[in-house]
């Protein structure tokens, strides 16, 4: 089945600072990579997404990346602020069974 | 004008017991699910229901029984609740079956069991 790793586990920036999480997977006929946000006491909500067809896409202040090459996308936030604070989790479809695979997360910190 | 809503919001109960949690989604999707969130933020799918017609079911316990009564609700019922089942339960919808659809979450059932 499709393995996601995501990295790191925890990440504490300055609030101004960038802030990169990395997700890795088995599955190179993946076509969708999503990234959720979990807030607080909240669920995960989708922030950005990207498609096999392209290899960036931005949204004001984050952007995803990917290199279908080494099975790798990143989140990247410039320009981070406290609100950025949450728990970040990337996703992959698993080729049978119309189900998302999940990353482990990653909590990020922005500090003021 | 809650998307997707989940009731109660916190759940504290004794081993043994049963209980259940219950899922609405007003966006008019096909798809819902419930996943589990453990202590260490893993997110995992236990179930999936396409037009009230179960799709995924990922090696959960039998004492877990989804119920979907019409497409926008998904309830999910727990026997014999056990130390282990303590989680965050989180219900999810999504326009139709296809895993690049996104998913809308709700506001997840924190489930304790004492």
């Amino acid at each position: 089945g499709e393995n996601v790793e995501q990295h790191p586990s925890t990440l504490s920036v300055q609030e101004g600072d960038s802030a990169v999480i990395k997700c890795t997977y088995s599955d190179s006929a993946s076509n969708y990579f999503p990234w959720y946000k979990q807030e607080l006491g909240k669920g995960p909500q989708l922030i950005i997404d990207i498609r096999s067809n392209v290899g960036e896409k931005k949204d004001q202040r984050i952007a995803v990346t990917l290199n279908k090459t080494a099975k790798h996308f990143s989140l990247h936030i410039t320009e981070t602020q406290p609100e950025d604070s949450a728990v970040y989790f990337c996703a992959v479809p698993r080729r049978y069974g119309n189900k998302l695979v999940f990353g482990a997360g990653t909590i990020l910190r922005v500090k003021s | 004008d809650t998307a997707v809503s989940q009731t109660p919001k916190y759940l504290v109960t004794q081993m043994g017991n049963d209980k259940s949690i219950k899922c609405e989604q007003n966006l008019g999707h096909d798809t819902m699910y419930w996943y589990k969130q453990d202590s260490k933020k893993f997110l995992k799918i236990m179930f999936s229901y396409n037009n009230k017609e179960l799709i995924i079911n990922e090696t959960v316990p039998n004492r877990f029984s989804p119920k979907s009564p019409d497409k926008a609700h998904l309830n999910l019922h727990i026997n014999s609740l056990e130390l282990g089942d303590s989680a965050v339960y989180f219900c999810a919808s999504s326009q139709e079956r296809l895993s690049t659809d996104t998913q809308y979450f709700g506001p997840g059932t924190r489930l304790t069991v004492l």
